[in-house]
């Protein structure tokens, strides 16, 4: 069964560095997002992609943050000065057509900010 | 914004018995998802509800949405070890695709 993947499974960083988070989605899905989940809490939404270009963010995805697909297949988070408070699980998630059809979730990047 | 809150936020009950957790939302819901997300893991699809006062079931898991379509709940009978993990759902408005996750509730079996 595909399968959304994302590297790295874990991400150690110092304070004020950048990070990318890569995911390949399913292959035929169109919808690309991302999440985050500080440990211990719920899943919160940070951005929808669509057509290469942003379809919807939340107040979380501020200007420290953006997404990019470079290629047909990637799909990527950048956090360009991570902050302690940037610690946390990040999902990507892919869905087949419409962003009203049930989401497909990777197994995460554990990001942690020293 | 639009909140998501689920009760109870921790469930630990004895492996055979039934558990419930109830979501509510503020704001009206085009349709609700549920996923479960075992510990270290990830989200996991399970079910999504569209229709008014719509019931769905997937073996022992049972899935209902209000009415109103502003709450829902899931029951599980007979748990299982199996049935460990924190239950999520989420929920979409009207035109918009972000998908809003309830706080959770984690459940526990003593076996």
């Amino acid at each position: 069964e595909p399968e959304v993947t994302q590297t790295p499974s874990h991400q150690v960083t110092q304070m004020g560095q950048e990070v990318i988070l890569r995911c390949v989605p399913i292959s035929n899905h169109l919808y690309f997002y991302w999440y985050r989940q500080i440990l211990g809490q719920k899943v919160e939404f940070l951005v929808s992609f669509y057509n290469n270009e942003i379809s919807e963010k939340s107040e979380i995805f501020d200007d420290q943050f953006s997404v990019e697909r470079p290629d047909g297949s990637n799909f990527t988070l950048k956090i360009r000065s991570t902050k302690l408070e940037d610690s946390a699980m990040y999902f990507c998630a892919s869905t087949v057509l419409t962003g009203q059809e049930s989401q497909y979730f990777g197994p995460g990047t554990r990001l942690l900010v020293l | 914004g639009q909140q998501v809150m689920q009760i109870p936020q921790y469930q630990h009950v004895q492996e055979g018995e039934d558990f419930t957790t109830y979501c509510n939302s503020s704001t009206t819901l085009s349709n609700i998802q549920w996923y479960k997300q075992r510990p270290g893991g990830h989200p996991v699809f399970l079910i999504q509800l569209v229709k008014s006062g719509e019931v769905k079931k997937q073996k022992r898991l049972t899935f209902q949405f209000g009415e109103a379509k502003k709450n829902s709940s899931l029951h599980i009978t007979a748990t299982q070890t199996t049935d460990v993990g924190t239950y999520f759902c989420a929920g979409l408005r009207f035109g918009n695709e972000k998908l809003t996750f309830g706080t959770g509730t984690r459940l526990t079996i003593i076996p």
